[in-house]
């Protein structure tokens, strides 16, 4: 089956503008997380959505959003961009994303870089 | 808060020999712990996790020691091969109302020599 794709693979923005990405999961898995992946920082959790509802949130400030759809696909946003945004996101499905399983599918992410 | 940190950046081995890349964390919260790899372009690929009343578990090739006297977990990989080199990181899952959130660690590279 497929795996989880994330739309685009990069992307090149200008401080203050905003953007989009967009993530398909696994059919089936109906939790979408997001993940921002820098060299300082590593993988830090930005948020978690199910059943078009978030349920679990990172410390990133409120430029950060995101939302799923009815078929559990998921858009991040990120508004006034800054340089330290640039980053790789990534998006991890799974089937339910709650206790019983904490195996998370990750897609190839998309590698947005501020200028 | 919840931490997890790794011993090493980089890790060297040779082809054939067993690898061994360590993980800290800094508190109790974990239900339990996932070790993914990570090769360069793609994302984290989900290897094996350990729940934290577990102090072994094994899967292919690939074994996971959790001490939770010390806070400490690693993965073995026995007979590393040149499709092992990747970048390793240790996340712990702390449980929420009805979900997880993986905290990761900041990643071991494992470079295999020939």
């Amino acid at each position: 089956k497929a795996g989880v794709t994330q739309t685009p693979r990069y992307l090149i923005k200008t401080r203050g503008q905003q953007v989009t990405l967009s993530c398909s999961p696994i059919s089936g898995h109906r939790s979408v997380s997001w993940y921002q992946q820098t060299p300082g920082q590593g993988l830090q959790f930005l948020f978690e959505y199910f059943s078009e509802t978030q349920r679990n949130k990172g410390n990133f400030p409120g430029r950060f959003s995101g939302r799923q759809f009815s078929n559990s696909r998921s858009e991040m946003n990120v508004s006034t961009l800054e340089l330290g945004d640039s980053a790789l996101y990534l998006c991890a499905s799974s089937l339910v994303g709650g206790r019983s399983t904490g195996e998370a599918f990750f897609g190839q992410g998309t590698r947005l870089t501020v200028v | 808060g919840e931490s997890v940190g790794l011993h090493l950046p980089t890790l060297s081995v040779q082809e054939g020999d067993n690898s061994i890349i360590n993980c800290a964390y800094s508190n109790s919260a974990s239900d339990y712990f996932i070790w993914y790899k990570q090769e360069s372009g793609k994302g984290p690929q989900f290897i094996i996790d350990i729940r934290s009343n577990m102090d072994k578990r094994q899967g292919q090739r690939v074994t996971v020691l959790l001490n939770k006297t010390v806070k400490h977990l690693s993965l073995q990989i026995a007979a590393t091969q040149p499709g092992d080199s990747a970048v390793y990181f240790c996340a712990g899952a702390i449980p929420g109302d009805s979900s997880y959130k993986l905290i990761f660690g900041s990643g071991t590279r494992l470079l295999v020599r020939p």
